[in-house]
């Protein structure tokens, strides 16, 4: 089992440039969530999908980020423009089912400069 | 809100010591509650899941103990190791998927 896999698993960009990150969720496992993490503000869940689908997408910043998933072995999180701001460890998750143990990848560690 | 708390930030203890580390919450409803393990620069582990009808969970030398009336749950340790120093954080599941995290508690054991 290959585990839940990001990548990039660095990204170092400049302030009004597009960045994608990809995550690939453990097979079969049908949630998926997009988390950020910060020194200020922990860990904070930005969407989550189920069955490919968002159900819950509160914790996105605001109209620069966006998420999809357009099949059960693949999601990306764009933010466009970034801003220094922006800068922060991103982790997605995945489970079996929402309300079981998810497990991590292992982050994508993003610099806007 | 579900607001999650861990005391302390820091722990430093000495090699074989057990190790008791804290986690309150605000809301007793809860789904479950879960451990997770971080290694500097790295990913969440996951430890253990604790359900909210489970009074605790073992994994090895890892413990996990819920008291749901009193929003706590402790994480015990036995018999630390060196190996054992990382961020330990305990997340809780307040409804059916989404997870408040507490700050963590930073491990040390010294050789």
């Amino acid at each position: 089992d290959a585990g839940v896999i990001q990548s990039p698993r660095h990204e170092v960009t400049e302030m009004g440039q597009e960045v994608t990150l990809r995550c690939k969720p453990i097979s079969g496992h049908n949630s998926l969530f997009w988390y950020r993490q910060t020194m200020m503000r922990g860990l904070e869940l930005l969407i989550y999908f189920n069955n490919n689908v968002p159900i819950d997408d509160s914790g996105m910043p605001e109209d620069r980020f966006s998420a999809k998933m357009p099949n059960a072995s693949f999601s990306t999180l764009k933010i466009q423009p970034s801003e220094p701001r922006d800068s922060a460890v991103y982790f997605c998750a995945s489970s079996f089912g929402p309300a079981n143990e998810q497990f991590f990848g292992p982050g994508t560690r993003l610099t806007v400069l | 809100k579900q607001e999650v708390t861990q005391i302390p930030a820091a722990l430093s203890v000495p090699e074989g010591e057990n190790l008791v580390l804290n986690c309150s919450f605000t809301d007793s409803a809860i789904y479950n509650l879960q451990w997770f393990r971080q290694d500097p620069g790295k990913g969440l582990t996951s430890l253990l899941l604790i359900q909210s009808s489970q009074r605790e969970q073992t994994s090895g030398r890892l413990n996990a103990s819920l008291d749901k009336s009193s929003g706590r749950s402790t994480l015990y340790i036995a018999a630390s190791q060196p190996g054992d120093s990382a961020t330990y954080l305990c997340a809780v599941r307040p409804n059916d998927y989404k997870l408040s995290f507490g700050a963590g508690t930073t491990v040390t054991v010294r050789a």
